[in-house]
């Protein structure tokens, strides 16, 4: 199965700095999602990328796929001590008429510091 | 405000015993989907259901199964449990077509002794 995986694994910066994480993933997409999980929590979904599309905003975030690299970006401008969580990609095909769960990739724990 | 509720936030269960987790949608969506969580291994999918009484196998569905009776609700089933079952357990729900993000419920932290 097509897997995100996540990267760095951990990310420690000044709160107003921006944050960018990585997301590699194997084999064809219809779309990849990002996801927040605050400590001990359900997911959170925050930005849905199409696979024809490039680049999408949502408030103070920014995300980037590059289906030719198989990666995607997530970036958080303005950093602030209300981000601190773990960011999931997650890749989404579907197959016959149905559909399949998500693939999700392993995190990166970011850590804003006040 | 689209919610999906999780029966249980934390259960400690005994090996061997049967365990139910309930999952609650109140957005009518078609497709529902049991996850588990473990550090280091990210979230894993254990089975999913694009229908009232229909499931398919995701991952890792083996010493688990599923029920779907009703459109708003999916169970998760452990048969027996184990303790490599311990974990924490997340629900979600999703529209069927194009517009396919997932919803997820707060988790079951499962611990079984």
């Amino acid at each position: 199965s097509q897997q995100g995986e996540e990267d760095p694994q951990a990310l420690s910066i000044q709160e107003g700095e921006n944050a960018t994480m990585n997301c590699s993933y194997k084999t064809s997409i219809n779309n990849l999602q990002w996801y927040r999980q605050n400590s001990g929590r359900g997911l959170v979904h925050l930005i849905l990328i199409r696979s024809n599309e490039r680049e999408k905003h949502s408030g103070r975030l920014r995300v980037t796929l590059d289906t030719s690299k198989k990666s995607s970006s997530l970036l958080i401008t303005a950093s602030r001590a209300a981000d601190t969580a773990s960011y999931f990609c997650a890749t989404a095909a579907f197959s016959g008429g149905g559909a399949d769960g998500l693939t999700f990739g392993k995190g990166t724990h970011l850590i804003i510091q006040p | 405000d689209v919610k999906v509720t999780q029966s249980s936030r934390y259960l400690v269960k005994r090996t061997g015993e049967k365990v139910f987790l309930e999952c609650v949608q109140d957005m009518d969506h078609e497709n529902m989907f049991w996850y588990r969580q473990d550090p280091g291994l990210g979230l894993r999918l254990i089975y999913f259901s694009y229908d009232v009484k229909m499931k398919e196998k995701g991952d890792i569905p083996e010493g688990y199964s599923v029920s779907r009776e009703k459109k708003e609700r999916f169970s998760l089933i452990l048969e027996s449990a184990s303790t490599n079952q311990t974990s924490m357990y997340l629900c979600a729900s999703a529209r069927l077509a194009g517009h396919y993000e997932q919803y997820f419920g707060p988790g079951t932290r499962l611990t079984v002794t």
